[in-house]
């Protein structure tokens, strides 16, 4: 069964502390690796892409990498505005459509 | 260009009643998509449409049924509303990438 479990659920940082989150998938036949921003009270906000294992994607301190089992957000001296949960998915390999499989989340909290 | 619009913002509703969420993009994809987010849980795909005039049932349909209106419009019916359907519901659109709406926050009591 596809599946994309992320750890860990929370996550408490101080200000400047770098940082990794952990998206683990079982996909056969990946389509695409999707990081996603969520703040309280609102939609997912598209971060990343990532296709193939061993590319890359940086935006400000972020930094999304994929192998062939898991993907990492690296999260480099992170500041309160990066506080939010980050949400990854995973697209199988299903013909005429871009269906998804979620994981659950990350909650990072950075303390000034 | 608002990308994509959810109305209403908040809704609560009596066991029984019956309610449209509508979903709107500007973004002019092809596919679009209905979710439902709730804790510990995750997004949970309800149905989908891959192109104007199609849709199809996703992880979670019972309990819905959508209409995809046109290109730009794709609803979600709730025919008699439960408390186990007390949700956020998110529409998404996207041909690769999926962008979603600012959500509808549903109480039904």
């Amino acid at each position: 069964e596809d599946q994309v479990t992320q750890s860990p659920e929370a996550l408490r940082l101080q200000e400047g502390e770098s940082s990794s989150l952990n998206c683990s998938y079982t996909v056969s036949g990946l389509r695409g690796l999707f990081w996603y921003r969520q703040d309280p009270g609102k939609g997912p906000e598209f971060l990343f892409t990532l296709y193939s294992a061993g590319e890359e994607k940086e935006k400000e301190r972020l930094k999304a990498t994929l192998t062939k089992k898991e993907s990492f957000l690296h999260i480099t001296a992170p500041k309160p505005e990066d506080s939010a949960t980050y949400l990854c998915a995973a697209r199988p390999p299903t013909s005429g459509t871009y269906k998804y499989i979620f994981g659950t989340g990350t909650r990072l909290k950075v303390l000034a | 260009n608002a990308g994509v619009t959810q109305t209403p913002k908040f809704q609560v509703l009596k066991t029984g009643q019956s309610m449209t969420l509508q979903c709107a993009q500007d973004m002019n994809h092809n596919s679009m998509y209905w979710y439902r987010q709730d804790p510990g849980m995750g997004l949970r795909l309800i149905y989908y449409s891959a192109s104007e005039g199609t849709t199809d049932k996703g992880e979670v349909p019972n309990g819905y049924n959508v209409s995809r209106l046109n290109k730009r419009e794709f609803s979600l019916r709730l025919e008699s509303a439960a408390p186990s359907q007390t949700s956020v519901y998110f529409c998404a659109t996207g041909d690769s990438e999926q962008f979603f709406g600012p959500g509808t926050r549903l109480t039904v009591l």
